[in-house]
């Protein structure tokens, strides 16, 4: 079973502020990492695929980043707003076998007006 | 617009009952996997099809969950007999080999089971 946390599990901030979380997956045998975005009573949809060490990905004020030698990736909210509110979801593919996504649990983010 | 369509969107079962759960992939995709959201658990992987063989079933509890894929347009996954614990939203996803392709997500099917 593939370990892949995400902390913290559960974030409430101020609009307008800034925030970022963690993924950790294992460090060896990556083939890629997803991060997802997860709104109440809707379906998970992808916000970035992460192949490569040293990636940097960026969607309007979304952003995040790869370290696959130390097995983490950060994602970053900018200046978050109320509809930025949303489970976020990051999951691992592993090479050489069957590419499986594993997920993590997800970080909760509430942004209060 | 390409979608995942997942059928039926609700179901509240006696316990006892057979439940079946359809999903119809992204056409061209050839992998699908079934998932249960649940809250100890977050997103479980309960199977995974590659070119419709069934890879992955692991997650699966084997003595009342299955899963095929009759054709490439339909995923089922039946539960007999459902019983209370089972109760969850359960998610079809499909997705691609071929390249670097994130899983895209149905609706879900929220099952009840009394």
């Amino acid at each position: 079973i593939l370990n892949v946390e995400q902390s913290p599990q559960s974030l409430h901030v101020q609009e307008g502020d800034s925030t970022n979380f963690t993924c950790s997956f294992p460090s060896s045998n990556f083939y890629a990492l997803h991060w997802y975005r997860w709104e109440t009573a809707k379906s998970p949809e992808a916000l970035f695929v992460m192949t490569l060490n040293g990636d940097e990905k960026k969607k309007g004020r979304i952003s995040a980043t790869l370290n696959t030698k130390e097995g983490y990736s950060y994602l970053y909210i900018k200046g978050s707003q109320p509809e930025d509110s949303a489970t976020y979801l990051c999951a691992f593919r592993e090479s050489g076998g069957s590419y499986i996504p594993t997920f993590g649990r997800g970080t909760s983010l509430i942004v209060h007006p | 617009d390409a979608r995942v369509t997942q059928t039926p969107r609700h179901k509240v079962t006696e316990m006892g009952q057979e439940v079946t759960m359809r999903c119809q992939p992204i056409l061209g995709h050839n992998t699908v996997f079934w998932y249960r959201q649940t809250m100890m658990q977050g997103l479980e992987l309960l199977a995974y099809f590659r070119n419709r063989a069934p890879l992955d079933d692991s997650g699966m509890p084997k003595d009342r969950f299955s899963a095929e894929m009759p054709d490439a347009t339909l995923a089922t996954l039946k539960i007999q007999p459902s019983e209370p614990r089972d109760s969850a939203v359960y998610f079809c996803a499909s997705g691609s080999t071929r390249v670097y392709t994130e899983a895209f997500f149905g609706q879900g099917t929220r099952l009840t089971v009394v």
